[in-house]
């Protein structure tokens, strides 16, 4: 059973705080995601990493940062918080190289910037 | 561009009833689609893919390329359908997906 944990359920943080979310899968995949998911928005690709050490942005990069240090844990960095990141944030990750390979995904970060 | 479109933002249907969620794409190669279900409390999971062409919990989906659609169907509905459900378009080789904004489904008895 492929699981996939998130460091937190629910996160309060201030303004201007950096702010780390951990995400950790115990399947060896290759693949790991951030998304954010907001109400009439749906998933947005924050960042995505195909490898150790290997990062791209996705469709919002912008004031997030990400790291990528060993095969199962992929960080998400706020490095400096604002109110509008208030969101839920998922973690995924898939399998294999190339193509399609199904995306198993954490609980989710509730996170709210004050 | 990319894009997938699920014009209903909530659905609500009696149990029994069928019950069909659209979903739209835009896309200028072969698509290959997905629909994603949460259900409360619960994670983000695969529901089914186009091209396995299975019915998963008595729902289906049928690409459409001439209409560029990827509608979910299930001709009963039941109370435990009760969920997010999101379409999803696989965008590149490294298996990224593009999701739509999603539906919520409602069941009542």
């Amino acid at each position: 059973d492929v699981k996939v944990t998130q460091s937190s359920r629910y996160l309060v943080k201030r303004t201007g705080e950096k702010v780390f979310l951990e995400c950790v899968q115990d399947m060896d995949h290759e693949n790991m995601f951030w998304y954010r998911q907001d109400p009439g928005l749906g998933l947005r690709l924050i960042y995505f990493s195909y490898d150790v050490k290997m990062k791209e942005k996705g469709d919002i990069p912008e004031g997030y940062s990400v790291s990528r240090e060993k095969k199962e844990r992929f960080s998400l960095i706020l490095e400096s918080a604002s109110t509008n990141q208030t969101s839920m944030y998922l973690c995924a990750s898939s399998g294999g190289r190339g193509g399609y390979n199904e995306q198993f995904f954490g609980p989710g970060t509730r996170l709210t910037v004050l | 561009a990319q894009r997938v479109t699920q014009p209903e933002k909530l659905l609500s249907v009696f149990k029994g009833a069928p019950v069909e969620l659209k979903c739209n794409y835009s896309y200028s190669g072969s698509p290959e689609l997905f629909w994603y279900v949460q259900y409360s409390r619960q994670r983000l999971q695969l529901l089914l893919r186009h091209i396995s062409r299975e019915s998963i919990k008595g729902f289906t989906a049928d690409l459409n390329k001439g209409e560029t659609s990827f509608h979910l169907k299930k001709p009963f509905a039941q109370e435990e359908d009760s969920a997010m459900y999101y379409c999803a378009l696989l965008t590149d080789s490294w298996g990224k997906l593009q999701f739509g904004a999603g539906t919520q489904v409602v069941v009542t008895p």
